[in-house]
């Protein structure tokens, strides 16, 4: 079946842009994350969806990252007036059911993003 | 603070022979342990997990992990290493602190080469 989908692959912006990152989970997960691994590093948790409502924001670094699932499926993370420390691989995963933690998340490719 | 090291940046081995990822954790309860490999511009693939009972766990492609409460250890592990292992490998641990208490915290990756 069809896997985790993210969309663009890559991205380069302008320091100071707008940018929105793209992620369709698995057919019927309920819960979602966004994780972002700079390099040489492994993934930092973001942010983690259940259902519609984002369950823990804690991750998100300041007031410049927001992301939504308004449907409870497709989620988009956005980040306004990029700074080149953005730069990093945004990935997104998603998992049947968030609540017990013991399931496996499923990754998506990720998105590239460059902040020059 | 719940964390995940993996002390070896590189591991290299010849094919055909076991090979060894080493993954220490620290967390204040019971620990759920994870180990995903990524392939060069793909997602993270999950390999394998602990969340209880035998302490030998199998997975994936023939890894296997032994989980070790004393040690506090989760090493991968492989009786016969192919040239198609080499890739990146993360441990990662369930955050028990989290507030929805589903994120995973993994460590810093440890590449693996097999040489032909």
């Amino acid at each position: 079946g069809a896997g985790v989908s993210q969309t663009p692959s890559n991205k380069v912006t302008e320091k100071g842009k707008y940018v929105e990152l793209r992620c369709d989970p698995i057919s019927g997960h309920t819960a979602l994350y966004w994780y972002r691994q700079s390099l040489g590093q492994g993934p930092e948790f973001l942010i983690y969806f259940q259902g519609t409502g984002a369950a823990d924001d804690s991750g998100l670094p300041n007031d410049r990252f927001f992301a939504v699932r308004p449907e409870g499926s497709v989620s988009t993370l956005k980040i306004q007036r990029t700074e080149r420390g953005d730069s990093a691989v945004y990935l997104c995963a998603s998992s049947p059911s968030g609540a017990s933690g013991r399931g496996e998340q499923f990754f998506g490719p990720g998105t590239r993003l460059t902040v020059l | 603070a719940q964390s995940v090291a993996q002390p070896e940046d590189q591991v290299n081995v010849a094919e055909g022979n076991p090979l060894t990822v080493k993954c220490t954790y620290s967390v204040s309860g019971n620990p759920y342990l994870f180990w995903y490999v990524q392939y060069p511009n793909r997602g993270l693939q999950f390999l394998l997990k602990y969340i209880t009972g035998d302490n030998l766990v199998k997975g994936s492609y023939g890894f296997e992990a032994e989980f070790n409460k004393s040690q506090t250890s989760f090493h991968l592990k492989k009786p016969s290493a192919l040239v198609s292992d080499s890739a990146l490998y993360f441990c990662a641990v369930r955050d028990l602190f989290n507030q929805a208490g589903t994120a995973l915290i993994f460590g810093k990756g440890t590449t693996l080469s097999v040489s032909s």
